[in-house]
Protein backbone atom coordinates (compact mmCIF):
# COMPACT_ATOMS: atom_id res chain seq x y z
CA UNK A 1 0.00 0.00 0.00
CA UNK A 2 1.57 3.40 -1.10
CA UNK A 3 -0.27 5.74 1.05
CA UNK A 4 -1.88 7.28 -2.21
CA UNK A 5 -5.93 6.66 -2.60
CA UNK A 6 -7.43 7.57 -5.56
CA UNK A 7 -11.58 6.91 -5.83
CA UNK A 8 -13.46 5.73 -7.49
CA UNK A 9 -11.69 2.65 -8.15
CA UNK A 10 -13.36 2.18 -11.95
CA UNK A 11 -15.79 4.81 -13.54
CA UNK A 12 -18.37 4.09 -16.54
CA UNK A 13 -19.75 6.85 -18.37
CA UNK A 14 -21.10 7.82 -21.17
CA UNK A 15 -19.69 10.37 -24.04
CA UNK A 16 -20.50 14.18 -23.90
CA UNK A 17 -20.79 13.70 -19.96
CA UNK A 18 -18.32 15.18 -16.99
CA UNK A 19 -16.62 13.12 -14.42
CA UNK A 20 -14.54 14.10 -11.74
CA UNK A 21 -11.58 11.72 -10.16
CA UNK A 22 -10.04 12.17 -6.62
CA UNK A 23 -7.04 11.65 -5.41
CA UNK A 24 -5.49 11.77 -1.79
CA UNK A 25 -1.34 12.09 -1.27
CA UNK A 26 0.39 10.27 0.96
CA UNK A 27 0.23 12.09 4.58
CA UNK A 28 3.17 15.26 4.19
CA UNK A 29 3.53 15.19 0.63
CA UNK A 30 2.68 18.37 -1.27
CA UNK A 31 3.09 17.39 -4.43
CA UNK A 32 0.34 15.59 -6.27
CA UNK A 33 1.06 14.53 -10.45
CA UNK A 34 -1.33 12.93 -12.42
CA UNK A 35 -0.67 10.84 -15.78
CA UNK A 36 -2.94 9.36 -18.13
CA UNK A 37 -2.67 5.09 -19.49
CA UNK A 38 -4.45 4.58 -22.72
CA UNK A 39 -3.66 1.65 -24.97
CA UNK A 40 -3.43 4.20 -27.87
CA UNK A 41 -1.02 6.78 -26.20
CA UNK A 42 0.81 5.04 -23.45
CA UNK A 43 1.49 6.84 -20.05
CA UNK A 44 1.58 10.61 -20.15
CA UNK A 45 2.04 13.42 -18.04
CA UNK A 46 -1.09 15.31 -17.61
CA UNK A 47 -0.27 17.96 -14.65
CA UNK A 48 1.30 18.29 -11.37
CA UNK A 49 0.26 20.52 -8.23
CA UNK A 50 2.69 21.59 -5.44
CA UNK A 51 1.16 23.07 -2.30
CA UNK A 52 -2.25 23.94 -4.13
CA UNK A 53 -0.33 25.79 -7.27
CA UNK A 54 0.12 24.28 -10.62
CA UNK A 55 3.81 23.28 -11.18
CA UNK A 56 4.13 21.41 -14.71
CA UNK A 57 1.76 21.01 -17.27
CA UNK A 58 1.90 18.15 -19.58
CA UNK A 59 -0.27 16.88 -22.20
CA UNK A 60 -3.53 18.15 -20.70
CA UNK A 61 -6.58 18.81 -22.80
CA UNK A 62 -8.02 21.82 -22.33
CA UNK A 63 -11.40 19.55 -21.58
CA UNK A 64 -9.28 18.43 -18.71
CA UNK A 65 -8.20 20.39 -15.07
CA UNK A 66 -7.39 19.96 -12.25
CA UNK A 67 -6.85 21.49 -8.49
CA UNK A 68 -5.47 20.68 -5.97
CA UNK A 69 -7.02 22.00 -2.33
CA UNK A 70 -6.21 23.39 1.23
CA UNK A 71 -5.95 20.21 2.52
CA UNK A 72 -3.70 19.03 -0.44
CA UNK A 73 -5.53 16.17 -1.98
CA UNK A 74 -6.49 16.60 -5.74
CA UNK A 75 -9.70 16.39 -8.17
CA UNK A 76 -8.73 16.01 -12.09
CA UNK A 77 -11.90 16.87 -13.97
CA UNK A 78 -12.73 15.36 -17.46
CA UNK A 79 -15.61 16.79 -19.74
CA UNK A 80 -17.26 16.65 -22.57
CA UNK A 81 -15.77 12.89 -22.65
CA UNK A 82 -14.90 11.00 -25.93
CA UNK A 83 -14.05 6.98 -26.36
CA UNK A 84 -10.61 8.12 -26.64
CA UNK A 85 -10.72 9.27 -23.23
CA UNK A 86 -10.89 5.78 -22.16
CA UNK A 87 -8.09 4.63 -19.74
CA UNK A 88 -6.53 4.35 -16.30
CA UNK A 89 -5.57 7.49 -15.01
CA UNK A 90 -3.13 7.45 -11.96
CA UNK A 91 -2.11 10.02 -9.16
CA UNK A 92 1.13 10.39 -7.39
CA UNK A 93 2.46 12.15 -4.62
CA UNK A 94 5.85 13.05 -3.15
CA UNK A 95 7.23 15.23 -0.45
CA UNK A 96 8.68 17.80 -3.39
CA UNK A 97 10.18 16.36 -6.28
CA UNK A 98 10.31 13.30 -8.63
CA UNK A 99 12.83 11.29 -6.01
CA UNK A 100 10.29 10.20 -3.42
CA UNK A 101 7.27 9.46 -5.83
CA UNK A 102 4.59 7.03 -5.14
CA UNK A 103 1.62 6.33 -6.85
CA UNK A 104 -1.76 5.62 -6.02
CA UNK A 105 -3.84 2.41 -7.56
CA UNK A 106 -5.43 4.56 -10.40
CA UNK A 107 -9.11 4.98 -11.15
CA UNK A 108 -10.45 3.22 -14.39
CA UNK A 109 -12.27 5.54 -16.92
CA UNK A 110 -14.70 3.56 -19.90
CA UNK A 111 -16.60 6.01 -21.63
CA UNK A 112 -19.13 4.68 -23.84
CA UNK B 1 9.58 16.88 -29.38
CA UNK B 2 12.01 14.31 -27.37
CA UNK B 3 11.63 10.83 -28.56
CA UNK B 4 12.08 7.93 -25.94
CA UNK B 5 12.49 3.94 -27.28
CA UNK B 6 12.99 1.42 -24.99
CA UNK B 7 14.66 -2.09 -26.07
CA UNK B 8 14.11 -4.97 -26.14
CA UNK B 9 10.10 -4.32 -25.91
CA UNK B 10 9.49 -7.37 -24.81
CA UNK B 11 11.51 -10.27 -23.12
CA UNK B 12 11.28 -13.76 -21.44
CA UNK B 13 13.90 -14.74 -18.84
CA UNK B 14 14.19 -18.41 -16.50
CA UNK B 15 14.18 -16.86 -12.97
CA UNK B 16 17.71 -16.67 -12.25
CA UNK B 17 19.06 -14.83 -15.07
CA UNK B 18 20.49 -11.36 -15.71
CA UNK B 19 19.13 -8.65 -18.00
CA UNK B 20 19.57 -5.68 -19.39
CA UNK B 21 17.02 -2.78 -20.45
CA UNK B 22 17.69 0.39 -22.53
CA UNK B 23 16.11 3.81 -22.62
CA UNK B 24 17.47 5.68 -25.25
CA UNK B 25 16.49 9.42 -25.53
CA UNK B 26 16.87 12.13 -28.69
CA UNK B 27 17.55 15.25 -26.80
CA UNK B 28 19.61 16.96 -23.53
CA UNK B 29 17.22 15.86 -20.60
CA UNK B 30 17.61 17.34 -17.10
CA UNK B 31 16.27 14.10 -15.30
CA UNK B 32 15.39 10.27 -15.93
CA UNK B 33 13.16 7.86 -14.21
CA UNK B 34 12.48 4.47 -14.40
CA UNK B 35 9.39 2.25 -13.37
CA UNK B 36 8.15 -1.09 -12.75
CA UNK B 37 4.19 -1.58 -13.35
CA UNK B 38 3.04 -5.01 -11.87
CA UNK B 39 0.84 -7.25 -13.67
CA UNK B 40 -1.79 -5.75 -12.02
CA UNK B 41 -1.40 -2.34 -12.78
CA UNK B 42 0.76 -0.85 -9.92
CA UNK B 43 3.31 1.67 -10.42
CA UNK B 44 6.41 1.95 -8.71
CA UNK B 45 9.36 4.60 -9.16
CA UNK B 46 12.32 2.62 -9.09
CA UNK B 47 15.13 5.28 -10.02
CA UNK B 48 15.03 9.30 -10.37
CA UNK B 49 18.93 9.29 -11.95
CA UNK B 50 19.26 12.27 -14.32
CA UNK B 51 23.16 11.11 -13.90
CA UNK B 52 25.57 8.14 -13.08
CA UNK B 53 24.81 4.79 -11.58
CA UNK B 54 22.62 3.95 -8.46
CA UNK B 55 21.50 0.39 -6.83
CA UNK B 56 18.55 -0.96 -4.67
CA UNK B 57 19.22 -4.24 -4.05
CA UNK B 58 19.13 -6.40 -7.66
CA UNK B 59 18.41 -3.93 -9.77
CA UNK B 60 20.61 -0.97 -10.64
CA UNK B 61 20.59 2.02 -13.44
CA UNK B 62 22.78 3.97 -15.14
CA UNK B 63 22.51 6.78 -17.33
CA UNK B 64 24.83 8.49 -19.86
CA UNK B 65 23.32 11.73 -20.34
CA UNK B 66 25.85 13.33 -22.38
CA UNK B 67 25.18 10.07 -25.10
CA UNK B 68 21.45 10.18 -24.22
CA UNK B 69 20.68 6.35 -22.45
CA UNK B 70 20.11 4.79 -19.70
CA UNK B 71 19.68 1.15 -18.72
CA UNK B 72 18.74 -0.94 -15.97
CA UNK B 73 19.65 -4.12 -14.87
CA UNK B 74 17.86 -6.93 -13.25
CA UNK B 75 20.29 -9.57 -11.49
CA UNK B 76 18.96 -12.75 -10.54
CA UNK B 77 16.03 -12.43 -11.72
CA UNK B 78 12.21 -13.36 -9.42
CA UNK B 79 8.68 -14.35 -11.02
CA UNK B 80 7.99 -10.81 -9.09
CA UNK B 81 9.93 -8.79 -11.36
CA UNK B 82 7.41 -9.50 -14.10
CA UNK B 83 5.85 -6.39 -15.85
CA UNK B 84 6.27 -3.53 -17.94
CA UNK B 85 9.62 -1.27 -17.12
CA UNK B 86 9.27 1.78 -18.14
CA UNK B 87 11.41 4.66 -18.25
CA UNK B 88 10.68 8.62 -19.04
CA UNK B 89 12.76 11.72 -19.36
CA UNK B 90 11.98 15.30 -18.10
CA UNK B 91 12.82 18.64 -19.70
CA UNK B 92 12.85 21.18 -17.47
CA UNK B 93 14.67 24.36 -19.54
CA UNK B 94 12.04 25.64 -22.06
CA UNK B 95 8.65 24.06 -22.84
CA UNK B 96 8.66 21.64 -19.55
CA UNK B 97 8.28 18.24 -21.17
CA UNK B 98 7.93 15.32 -19.69
CA UNK B 99 7.84 12.19 -21.56
CA UNK B 100 7.36 8.22 -21.10
CA UNK B 101 9.55 5.06 -23.04
CA UNK B 102 6.59 2.11 -24.57
CA UNK B 103 7.93 0.06 -22.40
CA UNK B 104 9.71 -3.25 -21.78
CA UNK B 105 7.37 -6.12 -20.82
CA UNK B 106 9.27 -8.39 -19.08
CA UNK B 107 7.94 -11.98 -18.25
CA UNK B 108 10.13 -14.19 -15.60
CA UNK B 109 9.18 -17.81 -15.56
CA UNK B 110 9.57 -20.35 -12.53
Amino acid sequence: DSGVTQTPKHLITATGQRVTLRCSPRSGDLSVYWYQQSLDQGLQFLIQYYNGEERAKGNILERFSAQQFPDLHSELNLSSLELGDSALYFCASSSGGLETQYFGPGTRLLVL
Amino acid sequence: GIQVEQSPPDLILQEGANSTLRCNFSDSVNNLQWFHQNPWGQLINLFYIPSGTKQNGRLSATTVATERYSLLYISSSQTTDSGVYFCAVIRTSGTYKYIFGTGTRLKVLA
